[in-house]
């Protein structure tokens, strides 16, 4: 079965610091990899997703994300966050065998951005 | 493009009442999941819709069930609700057809309160 592991539930930082969110995910099978965002009172937006090819993904916002096969993860950065970037997000992994739709997700990081 | 339409976006229900939410998908898109999310448990699969069949199911009672309709629209029913229901059900489209490539567009989501 497949799992995922956000390793910190809550990051505050303050604002222009460079950020990491760190994801490890597991499972016996090749998976697809997601980072979402979720504002208050809002859905989920996808940052960014690896499918295949180069490891480092680089999504909406500024921000980016890298798979390590060898380590299991897809921790995401940004180089320096702003205000706005106050939210929460999930790393998230799909089996390629999948039918479609089924997202596994971690519990979330909740990004606290200060002035 | 409109996005993804939920309704409700907030209801209050008693113990042992039935609940119907409703999601319109973006146009063109075939695919429409179902999470929900609670702080607790975080964000979990409910079930999956392509071309009105089921193709992938969570772990979830029998009390949750679904349907989507021949315009991709779709249902979800929770029946004798328990307090352990409340959460945010939030639906998600996708134009994909196989394995989980492609990206989950969410709409903002349906609060329930089951008191």
């Amino acid at each position: 079965a497949q799992s995922v592991t956000q390793l910190d539930s809550q990051v505050p930082v303050f604002e222009e610091a460079p950020v990491e969110l760190r994801c490890n995910y597991s499972s016996s099978v090749s998976v697809y990899l997601f980072w979402y965002v979720q504002y208050p009172n809002q859905g989920l937006q996808l940052l960014l997703k690896y499918l295949s090819g180069s490891t480092l993904v680089k999504g909406i916002n500024g921000f980016e994300a890298e798979f390590n096969k060898s380590q299991t993860s897809f921790h995401l950065r940004k180089p320096s966050v702003h205000i706005s970037d106050t939210a929460e997000y999930f790393c998230a992994v799909s089996d390629l065998g999948d039918q479609g739709g089924k997202l596994i997700f971690g519990q979330g990081t909740e990004l606290s951005v200060k002035p | 493009k409109a996005g993804v339409t939920q309704t409700p976006r907030y209801l209050i229900k008693t113990r042992g009442q039935q609940v119907t939410l409703s999601c319109s998908p973006i146009s063109g898109h075939r695919s429409v999941s179902w999470y929900q999310q609670t702080p607790g448990q975080g964000l979990q699969f409910l079930f999956e819709y392509f071309s009105e069949t089921q193709r992938n199911k969570g772990n979830f009672p029998g009390r949750f069930s679904g349907r989507q309709f021949s315009n991709s629209r779709s249902e979800m029913n929770v029946s004798t609700l328990e307090l352990g229901d409340s959460a945010l059900y939030l639906c998600a489209s996708s134009d994909h057809r196989g394995p989980g490539t492609g990206e989950l567009f969410f709409g903002e989501g349906s609060r329930l309160t089951v008191l």
